[in-house]
């Protein structure tokens, strides 16, 4: 069984520092990874997603995320955060035993502090 | 616009009561999936569905059920069974259950046993 691991379950960040979102991903198959950000009281929305092919995956909002199979990570990644960065984000795997089925990391609380 | 609309996106509960969420999506997805998120928890699935009239049971499908009429439609009862049924449901589809195939996600129902 596919498994995430999201290491840290809050990080607290000034304006204008870099963002780093810990995932570590546990899979027997060549895994589609992806990460969310979900605002308070609001649905889930795709940041990025990788799926075998370039490593270094570029998202929305100036965010991206590296796939390396030698230490089963899938960090997320921001040069710069913003005050509306603040959210919760999700690392997600996708279970090829189970026909793709989505697992959810524990979440990761983002603090912006001005 | 296309998108996934829950409604209500508030609902109280008595207790004994059973209570359906709603769930519609004109992206014309095959997949449809109905999580639980609790502070703390991350997302965990309840029901899915890959296709009209066929629907499986998730990680927590214990005192909940659904039903797929519809391919445009999934909804979801909370029955008297489900012990401790206050949480934020989130609904969510995809073009077909498999890899590399994000999830879209509704604005989320929150649930409230009074």
């Amino acid at each position: 069984a596919q498994s995430v691991t999201q290491l840290d379950s809050h990080v607290s960040v000034s304006e204008g520092t870099p963002v780093l979102l810990r995932c570590n991903y546990s899979s027997s198959y060549s895994p589609s990874l992806f990460w969310y950000v979900q605002h308070p009281n609001k649905g889930l929305q795709l940041l990025l997603k990788y799926t075998s092919a370039a490593t270094l995956v570029k998202g929305i909002n100036g965010f991206e995320a590296e796939f390396k199979k030698s230490e089963t990570s899938f960090h997320l990644t921001k040069p710069s955060a913003h005050m509306s960065d603040a959210a919760e984000y999700f690392c997600v795997v996708s279970d090829q035993g189970q026909g793709g089925k989505l697992i959810f990391g524990q979440g990761t609380e983002l603090s912006v502090k001005p | 616009d296309g998108g996934i609309t829950q409604s209500p996106k508030y609902l109280f509960r008595k207790e004994g009561q059973n209570v359906t969420l709603s769930c519609e999506q004109n992206l014309n997805h095959d997949a449809m999936y109905w999580y639980r998120q609790d502070p703390g928890q991350g997302l965990r699935l309840i029901y899915y569905s890959q296709i009209v009239n066929d629907f499986q049971k998730g990680d927590i499908a214990e005192g909940y059920s659904v039903s797929r009429e519809k391919k445009e439609s999934f909804p979801l009862t909370v029955t008297s069974a489900q012990k401790n049924p206050t949480a934020f449901y989130l609904c969510a589809s995809s073009a077909r259950q498999g890899m590399n195939t994000e999830a879209f996600f509704g604005q989320g129902t929150r649930l409230t046993v009074v």
